[in-house]
């Protein structure tokens, strides 16, 4: 079965830090890619996906996140936080032919400190 | 348009009585999945429907069901709730939950069992 694990389960960071969250799940197959955002209060809301292509995935906001193959890794990044970035940041993988049965890691919930 | 709708947002039940939640899709989805979300566990696959057909189920116990109506709208159902049921229930829709579709998630039913 697919899991997915990242590594920081809270993160606090200073406003301009740069922010890296870690993610890697474990099929070894064809797999989609994803970084959903839950900001305080409101639903999940996607960050960006990657499907096929360029490695490097830019999506809302900023952030981006590159898909590593050979380390079954899909990191997220932002060069620099704001405070209103604070919110929990999920990696979530979907397995092809697994219609929408995502696999979600635990989440990493980001402070920003102005 | 209107997004994921989810009915109702919060409730209080108790330990052996039945709940059902209800989740109406963005118009024109034909797919739609429902989701744990706990402190605990982050976020676990419950099952997701496609054209009134279950289609895919994660592992959970027969006590939570669910079913799919002719309009797309969905209903999930725990029977006989335990403590441990406590959780945030999302539910998610796409066009037709293939990969390459964006899942749009709603802001959850929030289920406290005592």
């Amino acid at each position: 079965a697919q899991s997915v694990s990242q590594h920081n389960h809270h993160v606090i960071l200073s406003e301009a830090a740069s922010l890296e969250l870690g993610c890697n799940y474990s099929y070894g197959g064809t797999v989609n890619l994803f970084w959903y955002v839950q900001y305080p209060g409101q639903h999940l809301q996607l960050l960006l996906k990657y499907f096929s292509g360029d490695p490097l995935v830019k999506g809302i906001k900023g952030f981006e996140a590159e898909f590593i193959k050979s380390k079954f890794s899909f990191n997220l990044r932002k060069p620099s936080v704001q405070w209103s970035d604070t919110a929990e940041y999920f990696c979530a993988v979907l397995n092809s032919g697994g219609y929408q049965k995502v696999t979600f890691g635990i989440g990493t919930k980001l402070q920003v400190i102005p | 348009k209107a997004g994921v709708t989810q009915t109702p947002r919060y409730l209080i039940k108790t330990r052996g009585q039945q709940v059902t939640l209800s989740c109406s899709p963005i118009s024109g989805h034909r797919s739609v999945s429902w989701y744990q979300q706990t402190p605990g566990q982050g976020l676990q696959f419950l099952f997701e429907y496609f054209s009134e057909t279950q289609r895919n189920k994660g592992n959970f116990p027969g006590r939570f069901s669910g079913r799919q109506f002719s309009n797309s709208r969905s209903e999930m159902n725990v029977s006989t709730l335990e403590l441990g049921d406590s959780a945030l229930y999302l539910c998610a829709s796409s066009l037709d939950g293939d990969p390459g579709n964006t899942i749009y998630f709603g802001e959850g039913s929030w289920l406290t069992v005592v």
